[in-house]
């Protein structure tokens, strides 16, 4: 089976740094995705990690640790939009790549 | 960049009546589409895989005579939820994969999802 576990919620400040973490216990790994989503719109790409490592994409970092199946989402300079839902889902080896999320974590940016 | 089309956004409907769902790809063909099933503050669930001119493939304890669902076309995908109950009431979200192959970092690009309300 699969299991993708993140914290359910999270508060930060407008301008912080907040990281929010990711830990996954899947039958395969094919790659870790981050995904944002807002109240009631579609999940949007944010990251992708293969490999051991950082990923950085402007205000946004991700980094892997397959070893450990963890990993986690960095948010620089945080904004009032960056109020959102982040979902964190990682895709398995089967045939048609399925990707298997995690309840996502509700982020709330106060001022 | 790559966009999926989803339709109706909201939908409302009596039960026992049957909602059908449309996901579209536009400006790219999708031989495959994902369908996924969303509570409110849950996880998104993969109901099914949708392969272009052939039948779906069902995640396990997903009822495929409940959920129909149709890949005719490159571009579009439907899925119908037949005999509806207030239990099916739920956000329903499609999804294509953009790029060539299987790996790498070829991202699925969501619909703006359905929300299924059955009185």
């Amino acid at each position: 089976g699969q299991n993708i576990d993140q914290p359910t919620e999270m508060t930060a400040t407008e301008g912080a740094i907040v990281q929010i973490n990711c830990t996954y216990q899947t039958s395969g790994f094919n790659g870790l995705f981050w995904y944002q989503q807002h109240a009631g719109e579609a999940p949007t790409f944010l990251s992708y990690n293969v490999l051991d490592g950082l990923e950085e994409k402007g205000r946004f970092s991700s980094f892997l640790s397959r070893s450990k199946g963890y990993s986690y989402l960095l948010l620089k300079e945080l904004q009032m939009k960056d109020s959102a839902s982040y979902l964190c889902a990682v895709r398995d080896q089967g045939g048609a790549n399925n990707l298997f999320f995690g309840t996502g974590t509700r982020l709330t940016v106060i001022p | 960049g790559a966009v999926v089309s989803q339709h109706p956004s909201r939908v409302i409907c009596k039960s026992g009546t049957s909602v059908k769902i449309e996901c579209r790809s536009l400006d790219f063909q999708a031989t495959t589409m994902f369908w996924y099933r969303q509570f409110p503050k849950k996880s998104l669930m993969l109901m099914a895989t949708s392969n272009e001119g052939s039948k779906a493939t069902y995640e396990q304890g997903v009822e495929k005579d409940k959920f129909l669902i149709n890949h005719a076309s490159l571009t579009l995908s439907t899925l119908t939820v037949t005999s509806a109950h207030p239990e099916d009431s739920s956000f329903y979200i499609c999804s294509a994969r953009f790029g060539p192959g299987w790996g790498g970092a070829n991202v699925l690009t969501f619909g703006a999802g359905s929300r299924l309300t059955v009185l």
